[in-house]
């Protein structure tokens, strides 16, 4: 298994707020993706980046996929309370099992 | 599109019954869907690989005999936890997979053992 660390673990912030999550790896991914998920709900998917140091814009989220493809990040300018939710970075490789790191929960105060 | 469903989207049973989950892709065809287990407060754990007309694949510790996995046709796929006991309380997630990399993630079921 390829281990994804992602930090911070948790974030609590308040509206208005910018804010960056990272997805880091010492393994290279063919792919990642982020997901969103809200509790007693399954994921679901934000975005997949596939080449290195691309850069994907999604309304007030950026994500960015590292130049060696081992690295990840989500930014969210102006968060609104509507951002809370758990932030999941998965990676794939070979096939489509994906590899999801532990997340990152993210509360947005009004 | 890409919608994937669950059922049910919970249950409650007793410890020693079994306890069968559905995992359907309504608008696609996928030829491989996963089965994903998460704790409260924690990311999903992939348990297994479903291929649709062979058996599934299972990652390290989950117990296939325990978890048996039936991917019968190229939209469905079976979960069916055998002999529950309450440490098999969590939830349940299943995905597919449409293309190279994205899946596409149910609802979830909400498994309680009593």
């Amino acid at each position: 298994t390829q281990l994804l660390e992602q930090s911070p673990q948790f974030l609590s912030i308040q509206e208005g707020e910018n804010l960056t999550v990272y997805c880091n790896s010492s393994s290279v991914f063919s792919s990642l993706q982020w997901y969103r998920q809200e509790p007693g709900e399954g994921p679901v998917l934000l975005v997949t980046v596939v080449t290195g140091g691309e850069v994907k814009k999604l309304k007030r989220l950026t994500f960015q996929f590292g130049d060696a493809r081992k690295d990840s990040s989500l930014h969210i300018t102006a968060a609104q309370p509507g951002d809370t939710g758990l932030y999941l970075c998965a990676g794939a490789n070979s096939g489509y099992a994906l590899n999801f790191g532990k997340g990152t929960s993210l509360l947005v105060t009004p | 599109g890409a919608v994937v469903s669950q059922h049910p989207s919970w249950v409650i049973c007793k410890s020693g019954t079994s306890v069968k989950i559905e995992c359907r892709s309504l608008d696609f065809q996928a030829t491989t869907m996963f089965w994903y287990r998460q704790f409260p407060k924690q990311s999903l754990m992939l348990m297994a690989t479903s291929n649709e007309g062979s058996k599934a694949t299972y990652e390290q510790g989950v117990e296939k005999d325990k978890f048996l996995i039936n991917h019968a046709s190229l939209t469905l796929s079976t979960l069916t936890v055998t002999s529950a006991h309450p440490e098999d309380s969590s939830f349940y997630i299943c995905s597919a997979g449409t293309g190279l990399y994205e899946q596409y993630f149910g609802p979830g079921t909400r498994l309680t053992v009593t």
